[in-house]
């Protein structure tokens, strides 16, 4: 059965404060993404990782850095949190198979930024 | 530039009718659709999909179609039931050369009336 876990369910944190979120993947997927979902925009993709150490832009990449050490997991970083990225984050990761790539998402962090 | 619409926010059906949830996208380069299904505090889960070169997939109560000449595809569940209620995501992919990326539609929460 497929797995992909996030750190945390929910996340309360300050203005200005450095948050880290963090993805497992246990289906040795090449593949994962960082989206965050808000109502009226859908989901809108952050960053993916194709490999370790590898890593490109998605739609919204400002105010995020990533990192991905080891294939099985991806952490997103917010440098320094502002209320605007108060959001539910959901980590996804899918197999290197071209375009038929069903993603399989993680339970979301849902984090508040004060 | 939304690539993917859904247009309609909510849908409310009786139980046993049929629920169409509809999905319009305008980058000819996608050539596989999905549709993903979100219950509240828990991540989006792979519902049915369907390649380019098909108009049809059915799946048990669920059927998508896709009509390419007009950017459209759909998903039929019939009949409705409570347990459908949910918010229901239209992606698209498409090969970017490092991974295939979706592009994900603004969501319709469906609601299944008893």
């Amino acid at each position: 059965d497929v797995k992909v876990t996030q750190s945390s369910r929910y996340l309360v944190k300050r203005t200005g404060e450095k948050v880290f979120l963090e993805c497992v993947q246990d289906m040795d997927h090449e593949n994962m993404f960082w989206y965050r979902q808000d109502p009226g925009l859908g989901l809108r993709l952050i960053y993916f990782s194709y490999d370790v150490k590898m890593k490109e832009k998605g739609d919204i990449p400002e105010g995020y850095s990533v990192s991905r050490e080891k294939k099985e997991r991806f952490s997103l970083i917010l440098e320094s949190a502002s209320t605007n990225q108060t959001s539910m984050y959901l980590c996804a990761s899918s197999p290197a198979s071209g375009s038929f790539a069903e993603q399989y998402f993680g339970p979301g962090t849902r984090l508040t930024v004060t | 530039d939304q690539q993917v619409k859904q247009n309609s926010p909510s849908l409310s059906v009786q139980e046993g009718r049929i629920s169409i949830l509809n999905c319009d996208y305008t980058n000819s380069m996608f050539d596989y659709f999905l549709w993903y299904k979100k219950y509240p505090a828990e991540g989006p889960t792979f519902l049915i999909s369907i390649s380019s070169i098909k108009d049809k997939n059915e799946d048990g109560r669920f059927t998508v179609f896709l009509n390419k000449s007009a950017k459209h595809l759909s998903l039929h569940i019939v009949p409705s039931q409570p347990g459908d209620s949910a918010v229901y995501f239209c992606a698209a992919s498409a090969v970017t050369g490092t991974a295939s990326k979706l592009t994900f539609g603004t969501g319709t929460r469906l609601q299944v009336t008893l």
